[in-house]
């Protein structure tokens, strides 16, 4: 069993539209959460850290369930520009090592 | 504020070539993570030191891989020989114990191919 698991989709969506994005991981002693984007041919970076309660971040929107180790990502009012690959990233620690998920592709189109 | 500098950015080689890769972390920084990403695998760690110690290299694939942090700003990732399925693109990241983000900052990337 893979220790983040995403559906690769691709996820393809009219402007405006919203998407979700869900995520599993199975170290149930993964301490921080995190979705990074990573545009085509370029490096991830950080798109916003994931707490307990939840959290939200303009039109992103993350959750997490720890009882059933459980990551999610809602995008709304999609624009072109968030068409990208969506990683969910885990890691036991900080200062560990990230564990990711090999992504989400989103593309957005007019 | 420089970021990760990593270099070179691309680099195609022969099977058998020794390649080395190169990580200028961001300053002050005192972790840096080496991972590897592939279509197949996505992105894995391979290497990540503290302090300039090596701390996990369970990543490793085998005893053609080696890494080394000579001092706070520079590290190498070695590859010796080369071989075609080593192609990917390595990654370098840089983290800061305590920084109120807590996250990874990564470089560019090395494309690498192996002929």
């Amino acid at each position: 069993r893979k220790e983040v698991e995403q559906d690769p989709g691709p996820f393809n969506v009219p402007e405006g539209a919203t998407v979700a994005f869900n995520c599993t991981y199975s170290n149930s002693a993964s301490q921080s959460f995190f979705w990074y984007r990573q545009d085509c041919r370029k490096e991830p970076k950080l798109l916003m850290s994931v707490y307990s309660s939840g959290n939200e971040d303009g039109r992103f929107t993350a959750q997490l369930n720890r009882a059933s180790q459980y990551i999610s990502l809602l995008i709304r009012d999609s624009k072109l520009s968030d068409s990208a690959t969506y990683l969910c990233v885990v890691s036991s620690q900080a200062g560990t090592a990230l564990i990711f998920g090999k992504g989400t592709t989103l593309s957005v189109s007019s | 504020d420089a970021g990760v500098i990593q270099s070179p950015r691309h680099e195609v080689t022969e099977m058998g070539q020794e390649v080395t890769l190169r990580c200028k972390p961001i300053s002050g920084h005192d972790y840096l993570f080496w991972y590897r990403q592939t279509m197949m695998r996505g992105l894995e760690l391979l290497i990540y030191f503290n302090n300039n110690v090596p701390i996990d290299d369970s990543g490793m694939p085998e005893d053609r891989f080696s890494a080394k942090m000579p001092n706070a700003s520079f590290s190498t990732l070695k590859i010796q020989p080369s071989e075609p399925r080593d192609s990917a693109v390595y990654f370098c990241a840089s983290y800061l114990a305590g920084a109120p983000t807590d996250t990874q900052y990564f470089g560019p990337g090395t494309r690498l191919t192996v002929l």
